[in-house]
């Protein structure tokens, strides 16, 4: 079955960075695209962006766009979101997903979730 | 961008009871773009409904999706205990992609 496996939690300084990665293993992984999401302390979901492995295409949130940047490594089926210039309001709970089918951008598959605190 | 707008904030209902939630998008949204999410606490959100009406792999028919354009619908008939939770609507069809803020369904 798909099974998407984040990277640890991570403590960062402000105004560093943070790459949070996530390896899928299950089915095809040029198949279909990864999305990062992100939850703040007792807040709602936040879309990050998409990115598809097959052609490197991106979409990040309009107020993520100068500091995210989204990539895949499709020999090892990683995708990575990096996030610079870290604020304390970027601490939150980061899930990357994935589509629940070719064409069907739902999110139906979900990492266990990355804690990156800004402190 | 597309704001979806969820309501209530709060439900609170006892096991047995059914559960409406509303979704109302900001612009006209195709059904095969809007999601339902379940999330319980200290959880990764689960998808319940895609396409608006589609209940996803293993999600209990107690679960249904409804609407078009800027309204949708999650009933939840003869809750559960492992229902009460936080649900969350999104659209995928534009670009940035959103989510509703969540309605929580407390006992």
């Amino acid at each position: 079955q798909v099974q998407l496996i984040q990277s640890r939690a991570e403590v960062k300084k402000p105004g560093a960075s943070v790459r949070v990665s996530c390896k899928a293993s299950g089915d095809t992984f040029a198949d279909y695209s990864f999305t990062w999401v992100r939850q703040a302390p007792g807040q709602g979901l936040e879309w990050m962006g998409r990115i598809s492995p097959y052609n490197g295409n991106t979409h990040y949130a309009p107020k993520l766009q100068d500091r995210v940047t989204m990539t895949t490594d499709t020999s090892s089926s990683t995708v990575y979101m990096d996030l610079r210039s870290l604020r304390s309001d970027d601490t939150a709970m980061y899930y990357c997903a994935r589509d629940l089918g070719f064409a069907e951008l739902s999110l139906g598959f979900w990492g266990q979730g990355t804690l990156v605190t800004v402190s | 961008e597309i704001v979806l707008t969820q309501s209530p904030g709060t439900l609170s209902l006892s096991p047995g009871e059914s559960a409406t939630l509303s979704c109302r998008a900001s612009e006209s949204v195709s059904r095969s773009h809007l999601a339902w999410y379940q999330q319980r606490p200290g959880l990764a959100p689960r998808l319940l409904i895609y396409g608006a009406s589609s209940r996803a792999t293993g999600i209990p028919d107690r679960f249904s999706g409804s609407g078009s354009g800027t309204d949708f619908t999650l009933t939840i008939s003869r809750l559960e205990p492992e229902d009460f939770a936080v649900y969350y609507c999104q659209q995928n069809g534009f670009s940035p992609e959103t989510f509703g803020q969540g309605t929580k369904v407390e006992i």
